[in-house]
């Protein structure tokens, strides 16, 4: 079956530009994470859903980091005045339920580049 | 701050050689979990340890998580070139959020 797919792959966008990143989770994946990874570092939480509510932001750096999950489904991360500190590959992860022992699967990435 | 420090950052080693590495931290985790990462993909799950003590083998890898739920180690025997990639140990509290370690980047040579 299909995994966690991201789109895009790549972003490249100007300082001070909006962008939204997109997730696709596994089909029947209740939980949704997104986790930002820069350069040489582990992934770093930012927030999760449970459902199509956030059950957990406190990863999330600054208000102009916005997150969505409207149907529960697609989750779309949105950042606002980009700044060149936000360049860093951004991860998706669903899993069965939120809990430690549900397995969570990753996707492949956006790298963003603010320029 | 990096709740999860791993050891060593980077790893090059000749096929066939053994290896250790260590995730450390000063806080308790109710269980770890091992990860490795390829380039231009996500982590993928190797294994999830959950009680003081316990050592779990998968192949040539050895996970031990420490008696105080505190740190953790990974040991490869006979290291391949397809062991290659970074390696992440990632911690859950009381939570559902993962805390990742700094991650171990691993080169094997043929």
């Amino acid at each position: 079956g299909a995994g966690v797919s991201q789109t895009p792959s790549n972003k490249v966008t100007e300082k001070g530009k909006y962008v939204e990143l997109r997730c696709d989770p596994i089909s029947g994946h209740t939980a949704l994470y997104w986790y930002r990874q820069s350069l040489g570092q582990g992934p770093e939480f930012l927030i999760y859903f449970q459902g199509t509510g956030a059950a957990d932001d406190s990863g999330l750096p600054n208000d102009r980091f916005f997150a969505v999950r409207p149907e529960g489904s697609v989750s779309t991360l949105k950042i606002q005045r980009t700044e060149r500190g936000d360049s860093a590959v951004y991860l998706c992860a669903s899993s069965l339920a939120a809990g430690r022992t549900y397995e969570q699967y990753f996707g492949p990435g956006t790298r963003l580049t603010v320029t | 701050t990096q709740l999860l420090e791993q050891s060593p950052q980077f790893l090059s080693i000749q096929e066939g050689e053994n290896l250790t590495v260590y995730c450390n931290s000063s806080s308790v985790f109710s269980s770890l979990q091992w990860y490795r990462q390829e380039p231009g993909e996500g982590p993928v799950l190797l294994v999830t340890v959950v009680t003081g003590g316990e050592v779990k083998k998968l192949k040539r890898l050895t996970f031990q998580f420490g008696d105080a739920r505190k740190d953790s180690s990974l040991h490869i025997t006979a290291a391949q070139p397809g062991d290659t990639g970074l390696y992440l140990c990632a911690g859950a509290r009381n939570t559902d959020k993962l805390i990742f370690g700094t991650g171990t980047r691993l080169q094997v040579f043929p």
